[in-house]
């Protein structure tokens, strides 16, 4: 089982900040299969990007996912004040979530 | 249009089983590459995948709960049903369910259902 570590736990950051979020996998999988997602209390999580750097449907130009092998990353170039929340990262389908980090102001 | 709506019981008491099911419409269970998973978030935990069933019958299991989840599928309700056996109060939480797509995750979630194991 691929276990995913996500660094930090919480970023304290300003609208208008750059946030860069970091997801580690305990073994190499295919890049193909990294998505992230996000979450607000009280509603569905959403995906964010998915095969580590597309963006899914109507997902703004200011996230942006990088990465590969063992390390991947989640971009935020300017937080507006509906992007706090938390993020997960997944190898998608039958893979645990990494433990989130929340982005809070 | 794609949703999805959980359903099943908001109080469960200690060693009861649960039922949840997944109504969903916009798209076929019998499509390649299309799944439905179950996904819950306990209070003040991260996200936890629980099961996984793919179109062909294919179905996962979180490790650590195998043996007391069961998944299965009704194609003609549009229907995807989750049992677990044993219920703990370390079990309260939001259960989702989400469509999985093979090449790019899950990408339509119900809004989740609250479910409380308490006596």
């Amino acid at each position: 089982e691929t276990i995913l570590t996500q660094i930090p736990g919480t970023l304290s950051l300003s609208p208008g900040d750059r946030a860069a979020l970091s997801c580690r996998a305990s073994q190499t999988r295919s890049t193909a299969s990294l998505a992230w997602y996000q979450h607000k209390p009280g509603q569905a999580p959403r995906l964010l990007i998915y095969g580590a750097s597309t963006r899914a449907t109507g997902i703004p130009d200011r996230f942006s996912g990088s990465g590969s092998g063992t390390d991947f990353t989640l971009t935020i170039s300017r937080l507006e004040p509906e992007d706090f929340a938390v993020y997960y990262c997944q190898f998608y389908g039958s893979s645990p979530f990494g433990g989130g980090t929340k982005v809070e102001i | 249009q794609i949703t999805l709506k959980e359903s099943g019981p908001a109080l469960v008491k200690p060693t009861q089983t649960l039922t949840l099911t997944c109504s969903f419409s916009g798209f076929s269970l019998t499509t390649s590459g299309v799944g439905v998973g179950w996904i819950r978030l306990p209070p003040g935990r991260p996200l936890e995948w629980l099961a996984l069933i793919y179109w062909d019958d294919d179905k996962r299991y979180n490790p650590s709960l195998r043996s007391r989840l069961a998944i299965v599928k009704d194609t003609s309700k549009n229907e995807v049903v989750l049992t677990m056996r044993t219920m703990d109060p370390v079990d309260s939480g939001t259960y989702f369910c989400a469509r999985l797509i093979d090449i790019v995750g899950y990408d339509s979630w119900g809004q989740g259902t609250l479910v409380t194991v308490s006596s």
